[in-house]
């Protein structure tokens, strides 16, 4: 299997510019996360979304930020416009939920991302 | 809210030897799950071990393995015979009802040859 698939890997931008980063969960997979992580808050859950729907945005930091999940094997996080503040790598998970045996995420490699 | 606390920024030790890294949690819910992920220098988060909080056996996976006490709200993570390539951050992470992984601020581990 290929894993999480996220690009890019690293991305830089002026403050102001807009941002999408974009995910591919593993096959077979109906579960989606967005996490970011920084030095300050750690890692923290953005949002996530259960077959295509979102389920829980709350992490999400503010109107800024938007998540799409248009079909099972593709999911889009915009920033827009972006800040420096938003600096950060941001990970997409995904994992088969249904039960017991099926509670693990698997993480993809990251986004790095540098406003300026 | 659960919250998980790794109360070791950083743990030191030489290799081939053993290192515990400690975590606790917070929550009032009976059935959850409880993971320690690896994240090396790439970034990459790599899952070490999980522990389902209905078993009582603690999880073992090779040199890896977990003292959970549920009572206690307890989870560290033993690594014995430690290599250099176990060098890394570790995050402790607690899955209950909600569907998203609460992690704790990491502890970095460093291993001395």
């Amino acid at each position: 299997d290929a894993g999480v698939i996220q690009s890019p890997r690293h991305e830089v931008t002026e403050m102001g510019q807009e941002v999408t980063l974009r995910c591919k969960p593993i096959s077979g997979h109906n579960s989606l996360f967005w996490y970011r992580q920084t030095m300050m808050r750690g890692l923290e859950l953005l949002i996530y979304f259960n077959n295509n729907v979102p389920i829980d945005d709350s992490g999400m930091p503010e109107d800024r930020f938007s998540a799409k999940m248009p079909n099972a094997s593709f999911s889009t996080l915009k920033i827009q416009p972006s800040e420096p503040r938003d600096s950060a790598v941001y990970f997409c998970a995904s994992r088969r939920t249904g039960g017991r045996l099926q509670e693990t995420q698997y993480f993809g490699p990251g986004t790095r991302l540098l406003v300026l | 809210a659960q919250t998980v606390t790794q109360s070791q920024p950083e743990m030191s030790v030489q290799e081939a030897e053993t290192v515990t890294l400690s975590c606790t949690y917070d929550t009032s819910e009976s059935d959850y799950y409880l993971f320690w992920y690896k994240q090396p220098p790439s970034r990459q988060m790599i899952l070490v071990i999980r522990q389902e909080a209905y078993k009582q056996q603690n999880a073992t996976e090779n040199r890896f393995s977990v003292n959970f006490q549920k009572a206690a709200k307890s989870f560290s993570l033993k690594i014995s015979d430690s290599q250099l390539g176990d060098a890394a951050m570790y995050f402790c992470a607690y899955l209950g009802g909600a569907d998203g992984l609460t992690f704790g601020k990491g502890t970095h581990l460093i291993i001395q040859p």
